[in-house]
């Protein structure tokens, strides 16, 4: 069974300063991982994804995550956090080919970001 | 124009009610998601359907029962509601062309609180 490990439930960071946010993952077989943000009283919604091919990928809003099959992990780093960073982070990993996606997310990291 | 849209926003009703969730997208997409995030922020799925068929049950209580009338919408119906159920309950949908890997578009949660 595939599972999630966020390593840090809550992540206090200066503004302009980097930021790592790290996730575990466990699966038997090969996996899609997905890093998902929730702004206050929203909705998720998609920050980055790893399918396949380059390790390290980006996202938006300058977002970045490197997939690390040999240490099963998929850290979320930023060089230069910014107020309007201000969430919850959720990591998720789900198995291929198996129809309807089923998405496993870890626990959340709230990151937040002080002037 | 909302992609993913559920209504109420809020939900505040007593013990032993039944009550509905309806979710709506305008993607386009094939597949719907129900998820739990309880007050700690984790996030469950519960149920998936695909053209309107059943393909993710979770072992969530037989209380809940999912209705898909066409691909564009997903609904929760909650009967005898119980203090338990209190949590934020968001509605997602995807595209299944992946195989596991598409990007859940999310709405903006529905808040329920049992008294």
């Amino acid at each position: 069974a595939q599972s999630v490990t966020q390593l840090d439930s809550q992540v206090p960071v200066f503004e302009e300063a980097p930021v790592e946010l790290r996730c575990n993952y466990s699966s038997s077989v090969s996996v899609y991982l997905f890093w998902y943000v929730q702004y206050p009283n929203q909705g998720l919604q998609l920050l980055l994804k790893y399918l396949s091919g380059s390790t390290l990928v980006k996202g938006i809003n300058g977002f970045e995550a490197e997939f690390n099959k040999s240490q099963t992990s998929f850290h979320l780093r930023k060089p230069s956090v910014h107020i309007s960073d201000t969430a919850e982070y959720f990591c998720a990993v789900s198995e291929g080919g198996q129809g309807a996606q089923k998405l496993v997310f870890g626990q959340g990291t709230r990151l937040t970001i002080n002037p | 124009d909302t992609a993913v849209s559920q209504t109420p926003k809020y939900l505040v009703t007593q013990m032993g009610n039944d009550k509905s969730i309806k979710c709506e997208q305008n993607l386009g997409h094939d597949t719907m998601y129900w998820y739990k995030q309880d007050s700690k922020k984790f996030l469950k799925i519960m149920f998936s359907y695909n053209n309107k068929e059943l393909i993710i049950n979770e072992t969530v209580p037989n209380r809940f029962s999912p209705k898909s009338p066409d691909k564009a919408h997903l609904n929760l119906h909650i009967n005898s509601l119980e203090l338990g159920d209190s949590a934020v309950y968001f509605c997602a949908s995807s595209q299944e062309r992946l195989a596991g890997g598409d990007t859940q578009y999310f709405g903006p949660g529905t808040r329920l609180t049992v008294l």
